[in-house]
């Protein structure tokens, strides 16, 4: 399985705040790349797939870029309902998540 | 798209479980299903794969030989047998639909999770 590294692990960040968090693999995964956010006691929810497909219903605030070994998901303008964990995860016929980054209020 | 899981309670080391999650608001029979699980603290783990005809199924190499998935489409129903179970694999277990295309795809629906506790 190819290894997937988030950072930072922690980011503090105020409402209005251009956030980024940079994933990367161990090796080449092309595009295939998703983002996830997760609230407390909640299931993930998908943000992004592709790398930078914007999932129905997610907010055009949230964007995804990136390929091969180096990927970033930005929320252009941080929102109260953005704090959260966020996940990146590789998928091509098996599924590996990085450790995750949690946004956190400043 | 809802999907609900049942079937976690706590339980010794050496047992065993059957987690099902119930699917409503889509046909099940056209898509994969997945089996994710994730321990207090710390990111979410494949667990395991069906296909939609229920003829291609991949595990976990933690979960292999101990853990079997299936479906019963005529329920609307994905289930996951787990056998000697371990303190390891104590985590809540969410089911979840994958998005079916061809080519490599992801988990776009996931149910709330049923949580496993294995524990003396």
């Amino acid at each position: 399985d190819i290894q997937m590294t988030q950072s930072p692990s922690t980011l503090s960040a105020s409402v209005g705040d251009r956030v980024t968090i940079t994933c990367r693999a161990a090796q080449s995964i092309s595009r295939w790349l998703a983002w996830y956010q997760q609230k407390p006691g909640k299931a993930p929810n998908l943000l992004i797939y592709e790398a930078s497909i914007l999932q129905a219903g997610v907010p055009s605030r949230f964007s995804g870029s990136g390929s091969g070994t180096e990927f970033t998901l930005t929320i252009s303008s941080l929102q109260p309902d953005d704090f959260a964990t966020y996940y990146c995860q590789h998928y091509n016929g098996y599924w590996t998540f990085g450790q995750g980054t949690k946004v956190e209020v400043k | 798209v809802q999907l609900v899981e049942s079937g976690g309670e706590l339980v010794q080391p050496g047992g065993s479980l059957r987690l099902s999650c119930v699917a409503s608001g889509f046909v099940l029979s056209r898509f994969w299903m997945h089996w994710v699980r994730q321990a207090p603290g710390k990111e979410p783990v494949w667990v395991s794969r069906i296909s939609s005809d229920g003829r291609n199924i991949i595990y976990a190499d933690s979960v292999k030989g101990r853990f079997t998935i299936s479906r019963d489409d005529a329920t609307n129903t994905l289930h996951l047998q787990m056998n000697s179970l371990r303190a390891e694999d104590t985590a809540m277990y969410y089911c979840a639909r994958d998005v079916t295309v061809s080519g490599p795809s992801t988990f776009d629906h996931w149910g709330r999770g049923t949580l496993v506790t294995v524990s003396s």
